[in-house]
């Protein structure tokens, strides 16, 4: 049984418009919540992290956590042509050790 | 601040052979973790370091595969009689101190072919 579940799309999104993504989580005691872009071919790069319930927001990015219902989402406003890449949710272990989804990929077409 | 480099960032062996990637980490760094990722997947996490310390190896790491990091900077990944199961993106991390909240920073990971 997988820890971290996202959809793996693609999540086709019109340039402009909000993305949003998506990713449950199974072990109650995560404290840390991490989002990760990643381009193809490339390392994951860290985007955005959240550890207490509600918003976070970061320039056109919004982490939002809901610890009740093991879920955590990203919004991504005003998604540019340079958005498109595959997005990686993470959960810290109570160790401190991050466990990833398998990512869903964004493409956005202009 | 460099970053965290990876050597080599490919690698292509014949199945059977041995395979030893190197990892330098950003200065200051206590934490190192190794994680492999193939295609389609989010990386998977093998084992990390506190210091020269390995404190966790997944289960999934067989005995084929070891990792070091001698003086608590550099780390060693090394693969054991390569299979063709074995081709992946290996992912070095760091991250500057324990804690719960862990950001991890990625080098540009090493690419193995086994043929």
């Amino acid at each position: 049984q997988k820890e971290v579940e996202q959809n793996s799309g693609p999540l086709s999104v019109p340039e402009g418009a909000i993305a949003s993504l998506n990713c449950t989580y199974s072990d109650r005691g995560s404290q840390s919540f991490f989002w990760y872009r990643q381009y193809s071919g490339k390392s994951p790069e860290l985007i955005m992290f959240i550890y207490s319930n509600g918003d976070k927001e970061d320039g056109r990015f919004t982490a939002q956590l809901n610890k009740a219902s093991q879920y955590v989402s990203l919004l991504i406003r005003d998604s540019q042509p340079s958005d498109s890449a595959t997005y990686l949710c993470a959960v810290s272990d109570s160790w401190g050790k991050l466990q990833f989804g398998a990512g869903t990929q964004v493409v956005v077409t202009p | 601040d460099t970053g965290v480099s990876q050597n080599p960032r490919h690698k292509i062996t014949k199945r059977g052979q041995n395979v030893t990637f190197r990892c330098d980490p950003i200065s200051e760094h206590n934490r190192l973790y190794w994680y492999r990722q193939t295609l389609g997947q989010g990386p998977e996490f093998l084992t990390y370091f506190q210091n020269e310390a390995q404190l966790e190896k997944s289960r999934l790491l067989s005995d084929r595969f070891s990792a070091e990091r001698p003086k608590g900077s550099f780390s060693t990944l090394e693969i054991q009689r390569t299979e063709q199961g074995d081709s992946a993106m290996y992912l070095c991390a760091s991250s500057p101190e324990p804690s719960t909240n862990e950001k991890l920073f990625f080098g540009s990971g090493t690419q193995l072919s086994v043929l």
